[in-house]
């Protein structure tokens, strides 16, 4: 079962900010919090990856909460390419003691001009 | 380019062929997974190799399997494949998963589309 919480569609006008909020209130004390994206039938795109602290790269921004229970993926100028479903991951404990990422239904995103 | 080529990218096949997906991949990991992604569902996670050790997800039916000669390539074996096996599959590879709080970035090919008929 995937450990995330996100709605299912947001939309956004080109060149506005888009955020992306994720709830993963039982995510564990130290694992991190991924973020990825799929644009239509290819394979998903890592994005930004945080633990406690903000986080920004070239692609997006990622806001976290001080109690970690939750996040904000940030695309500051979304263009008509960022259009696509973006998945927040955490790993999650299976039997045997590893560590795997679980996938969720993630948001779709929907940049319209 | 992610540096995980999966091949081949279509594949249309009957119920009793066995035919069998590929995925190589460049970026020196030392963990590998195979992902199924049905129309409008989530990942479903299907198998990892992450050093030695195979993580599977107990629900995938016997008639896919997979195999991981060395940390560079990782193939899944199909046979007598159902309708309901019609998907994309998907390849990843990433550092070893390691225990909690590992860092485990993964790098995703472009995917397999696979109709059964």
């Amino acid at each position: 079962d995937a450990k995330t919480t996100q709605p299912p569609s947001m939309d956004c006008a080109e060149g506005r900010a888009a955020n992306l909020p994720c709830n993963h209130s039982t995510i564990s004390g130290n694992e991190y919090v991924y973020w990825y994206r799929q644009i239509h039938s290819q394979g998903p795109q890592y994005i930004i990856h945080g633990l406690k602290n903000n986080e920004t790269n070239e692609m997006a921004s990622l806001i976290i909460t001080e109690d970690r229970k939750s996040s904000t993926l940030i695309l500051p100028h979304a263009t008509l390419r960022d259009t696509a479903v973006y998945y927040c991951i955490v790993r999650v404990r299976v039997s045997g003691g590893s560590y795997i990422p679980t996938f969720g239904r993630g948001t779709s995103l929907i940049v319209h001009p | 380019e992610t540096g995980v080529t999966q091949t081949p990218r279509h594949l249309v096949m009957g119920m009793t062929n066995k035919k069998s997906l590929k995925c190589e991949q460049h970026l020196g990991h030392n963990a590998m997974y195979w992902y199924k992604q049905s129309a409008k569902k989530p990942l479903e996670l299907m198998f990892v190799y992450s050093l030695e050790e195979r993580v599977e997800n107990n629900s995938v039916p016997s008639r896919f399997s997979p195999e991981c000669p060395n940390s560079s390539h990782l193939f899944l074996h199909l046979h007598t494949l159902q309708p309901e096996d019609s998907a994309l599959y998907l390849c990843a590879s990433s550092h070893a998963t390691g225990g909690q709080g590992a860092k485990n970035i993964q790098y995703f090919g472009a995917g397999t589309r696979l109709s059964v008929l």
